[in-house]
């Protein structure tokens, strides 16, 4: 499959242990957050997604916890497994001055989970 | 299988040539959005289009166009294209035009100029 990222940020976790993946944002005015995984030679997939208005979501052995105050998300894994080895995004989708909306994605982090 | 297909799969080119990609969304959504990928870099959104309508401009060469038609696939064309072009392109889909929505992406194009 396709290589994404080679030069990405690389945590590497033990099969079972808890995965944390950090994310800095960057518009203390983008209102809705959502963390994508990506397989080597796929595309993006949607794993779970928060509000401004929130600061945590829970969903299948996932949570994403988001501090405004220093614009930084995160994205828990627990128990994690060998198929959640992927390169995770976080995007933010903003409001443009135009009263347009686009996502600004980040550079990825790249999860290995060691057997 | 998110529901949004991209042909072709792969491609590989010359520098000065064009190219034109090609996404069908998933069955509903109205929204196209088109991203590029670099080996070394996250998703660069490219361009957005809304029910036939452009609605979102990113970091799109003048070199790239792209037009959503009435059935709602959408084309992205790259014309002049240089070594720094190779990358994935990525095609997403959703429900609403702007706003906070879910996107779903398919599997990409990788081109390849040489």
């Amino acid at each position: 499959g396709e290589s994404v990222g080679l030069h990405l940020p690389t945590l590497s976790v033990q099969e079972g242990d808890n995965s944390i993946i950090n994310c800095a944002y960057s518009n203390s005015a983008s209102d809705y957050f959502i963390w994508y995984k990506q397989e080597s030679g796929k595309g993006p997939q949607f794993i779970i997604d928060i509000r401004s208005n929130m600061d945590k979501r829970q969903g299948q052995r996932v949570t994403v916890l988001l501090n405004k105050t220093v614009k930084h998300l995160s994205l828990q894994i627990a128990a994690t497994q060998p198929g959640d080895s992927a390169v995770y995004f976080c995007a933010e989708n903003m409001e443009e001055a135009s009263g347009t909306y686009k996502y600004i994605f980040g550079t990825g982090t790249r999860l290995k989970v060691l057997a | 299988d998110s529901g949004v297909t991209q042909t072709p799969k792969h491609l590989i080119t010359a520098t000065g040539q064009r190219v034109t990609l090609r996404c069908s969304p998933r069955s509903g959504d109205l929204s196209v959005y088109w991203y590029q990928q670099s080996l070394d870099q996250g998703l660069q959104f490219l361009i957005q289009y809304y029910n036939g309508e452009e609605r979102a401009k990113g970091n799109i060469l003048e070199r790239f166009s792209a037009q959503q038609f009435p059935d709602l696939h959408s084309e992205l064309n790259l014309s002049s294209l240089e070594l720094g072009d190779s990358a994935l392109y990525f095609c997403a889909s959703s429900q609403v035009g702007q706003g906070a929505s879910e996107q779903y992406f398919g599997p990409g194009t990788r081109l390849t100029v040489t």
